[in-house]
């Protein structure tokens, strides 16, 4: 049974440009969460998927973030014209939602640099 | 709200000592869960324990052992006998029935485990 996996690992990017991040998660998870972690912090909550179905956002996920996962199974986070404070390691985790007794399994992060 | 706290940031032991890292969680919710994740320097983050808010019973595994009181609002985690690969950033998480589906991390303790 594979565990969460994210591409690319580690990507490093200007200033303005666009980058998109890709998350596979544990087959049959119903949920996908997407995490942003700063150096020294943990790990802060930006969206999570049911299905196909967004549910929520938090005020840390600014207009230049977009999040999707078509078909229910991977998704994609990208952002728009990238600032230096983007730089963080994504997380994305996924879960087999049983009512709300689960648990988030995370994978080994992409990790921005936006210089 | 829901908080929590991590006070110890950094701990460091040598090996084969016993060690406990504090976790102290605020929530005005009923029900609520408790989560323990290990990072290690790879970065992903290891699930090792959840631990439901109606069930204050103590866990051990291994070497890893938990302590829910929720008089004190705390969930303590204690490895007996350190070994250098525990050597890692430990965060405590909480989700909540009304806190949608996220976690809400502390900021982590890093523990080292000298030889």
């Amino acid at each position: 049974d594979t565990g969460v996996s994210q591409d690319p690992r580690h990507k490093i990017t200007k200033r303005g440009q666009n980058v998109t991040f890709r998350c596979d998660p544990i087959s049959e998870h119903n949920r996908l969460y997407w995490y942003r972690q700063t150096l020294g912090q943990g790990p802060e909550f930006l969206t999570y998927f049911q299905n196909e179905a967004q549910l929520e956002k938090s005020r840390l996920l600014s207009d230049r973030f977009s999040a999707e996962r078509p078909k229910g199974s991977f998704s994609t986070l990208e952002i728009q014209r990238t600032e230096q404070g983007d730089s963080a390691m994504y997380l994305c985790a996924s879960s087999l939602a049983r009512g709300n007794q689960e648990t988030q399994y995370f994978g080994p992060g992409t990790r921005l640099l936006v210089l | 709200a829901q908080k929590v706290t991590q006070a110890q940031t950094e701990i460091s032991v040598v090996e084969k000592e016993d060690v406990t890292l504090d976790c102290v969680y605020e929530t005005r919710d009923t029900t609520y869960y408790l989560f323990w994740y290990k990072q290690p320097p790879s970065g992903e983050l290891v699930f090792l324990i959840r631990r439901n808010s109606f069930d204050e019973q103590n866990e051990i595994s291994g070497r890893y052992s938990w302590n829910f009181q929720k008089s004190t609002s705390s969930f303590n985690f204690t490895i007996t006998a350190s070994q250098v690969v525990d050597s890692a950033v430990y965060f405590c998480a909480l989700k909540t029935d009304t806190g949608f589906q996220k976690l809400v991390f502390g900021t982590g303790t890093r523990l080292l485990v000298s030889p």
